[in-house]
């Protein structure tokens, strides 16, 4: 079975500009949860969706939002890009969103903000 | 609120045995989890405990002590593909959904 993957998985933008990032999960898999990874921070969790809608969210600006389809695949769209949102971007797919559920991480997008 | 505390680095040498420790304090514990990652790739899942206890899983074994809010993933016999860092995470029954809350991992560094 394949696993997550992501593209692009390295992108480098400027200030101010937007970006998309994708996720595909492990097919059958429902849950789609985004984390951005820092080495100050770690990872810190973003949001999830689950059948298309959103069922959770953490602890970021609007400017970070997202979107799941009926294929269950996911984008990340982050707008008006600081140079604090260099990092990677991790996606994460679940079977259901159950509490004990594991969650299976893809590769990760590399994005570089100058 | 939140918190997940591990050490930042450890180090061992090949063959010897490590025990990572986790201490966490949640709103609402939920499960916690183990991950494992190497320098420029994806975490990979190693163990999930929910209640106290001790799951092992060949090399690897992971305890929990929900009172103490305390878990350890210990390591036997190290080799060199050990080195990596080692995420330990939890799952808040606050939060809707499959949402963990990543403590900022581990580096463990093995030598021959």
């Amino acid at each position: 079975k394949a696993g997550v993957t992501q593209t692009p998985r390295y992108l480098i933008k400027t200030r101010g500009q937007q970006v998309t990032l994708s996720c595909s999960p492990i097919s059958g898999h429902r849950s789609v949860s985004w984390y951005q990874q820092t080495p100050g921070q770690g990872l810190q969790f973003l949001f999830e969706y689950f059948s298309e809608t959103q069922r959770n969210k953490g602890n970021f600006p609007g400017r970070f939002s997202g979107r799941q389809f009926s294929n269950s695949r996911s984008e990340m769209n982050v707008s008006t890009l600081e140079l604090g949102d260099s990092a990677l971007y991790l996606c994460a797919s679940c079977r259901t969103s159950g509490s004990g559920d594991t969650q299976y991480f893809g590769p990760g997008t590399r994005l570089t903000v100058l | 609120g939140q918190n997940i505390d591990q050490p930042t680095e450890m180090t061992a040498t090949e063959g010897a045995i490590v025990q990572i420790n986790c201490t966490y304090q949640t709103s609402g514990f939920n499960g916690l989890f183990w991950y494992q990652q190497h320098a420029g790739e994806a975490p990979t899942f190693l163990s999930y405990n929910v209640l106290d206890g001790l799951e092992e899983k060949g090399r690897f074994s992971s305890f929990l002590s929900r009172s103490k809010g305390y878990s350890y993933l210990l390591l036997k016999e190290l080799q060199m593909k050990d080195s990596a860092s080692y995420l330990c995470a939890v799952r808040d029954r606050g939060q809707a959904g499959t949402a963990l809350i990543f403590g900022k991992g581990t580096t463990l560094s093995v030598s021959s």
